[in-house]
């Protein structure tokens, strides 16, 4: 079974501090997704990532894909009170398994 | 609206009662998927359709679950004799194209309790 190991399970900083949420594993996963899930909504694709060493920017957040394609990190920077919500990354492992596994994600407050 | 649909948004059922929870996927959209979120988890597969074709079940957790989508477009989720450890959000998320790096579309969930 493959599992997501996410940390910290929860944060909460004040608004224009940097922070960093990262996603392990020892299995290797051919895409890995990052999602932000509100309270009462489902979750929302941030970005996916494919190829191992690989780096994407989203206006302050950056993701990282691990060389190995076994962890991912998402670093948010000057983080803001909307930045405010529940961080979920998720692994496909290819092929013809089309089912994500998800961490149990990071609970993020941004105090203003 | 142009987005995953799911009804009811909220349903509340005694231990023992059937339950049937609904997903109108993206229109067009190939697969479609299952997934149940425990409170504080993030969510677990159940159920992955291709079209009409149901083409992964493993992740259901009793044989009291059962899922369909017989035209290839709506899907019901259906959970007999619900129990207690049930209760969570039952998320439905389509993606176009059945390749395994295309992006899932959530809808936003039904919350069951059962009391």
């Amino acid at each position: 079974t493959q599992l997501l190991e996410q940390s910290p399970q929860f944060l909460s900083i004040q608004e224009g501090e940097n922070l960093t949420v990262y996603c392990n594993s020892s299995s290797v996963f051919s895409s890995l997704q990052w999602y932000r899930q509100e309270p009462g909504e489902g979750p929302v694709l941030l970005v996916t990532v494919v190829t191992g060493g690989e780096v994407k920017k989203l206006k302050r957040l950056t993701f990282q894909f691990g060389d190995a394609r076994k962890d991912s990190s998402l670093h948010i920077t000057a983080a803001q009170p909307g930045d405010t919500g529940l961080y979920l990354c998720a692994g496909n492992s290819g092929g013809s398994n089309y089912k994500l596994t998800f961490g149990k994600g990071t609970l993020l407050t941004v105090n203003p | 609206g142009a987005g995953v649909s799911q009804s009811p948004r909220y349903k509340v059922a005694k231990r023992g009662q059937d339950v049937a929870l609904r997903c109108d996927p993206i229109s067009g959209h190939v697969s479609l998927f299952w997934y149940q979120q425990a409170l504080g988890q993030g969510p677990e597969f159940l159920t992955y359709f291709q079209n009409e074709a149901q083409l992964d079940k493993s992740g259901l957790p009793s044989d009291r679950f059962f899922a369909e989508r017989p035209e290839g477009s709506v899907s019901t989720l259906k959970i007999q004799r619900t129990q207690q450890e049930d209760s969570a959000v039952y998320l439905c998320a389509s993606s176009l194209v059945t390749t395994s790096n295309q992006p899932q579309h959530f809808g936003d969930g039904t919350r069951l309790s059962i009391l």
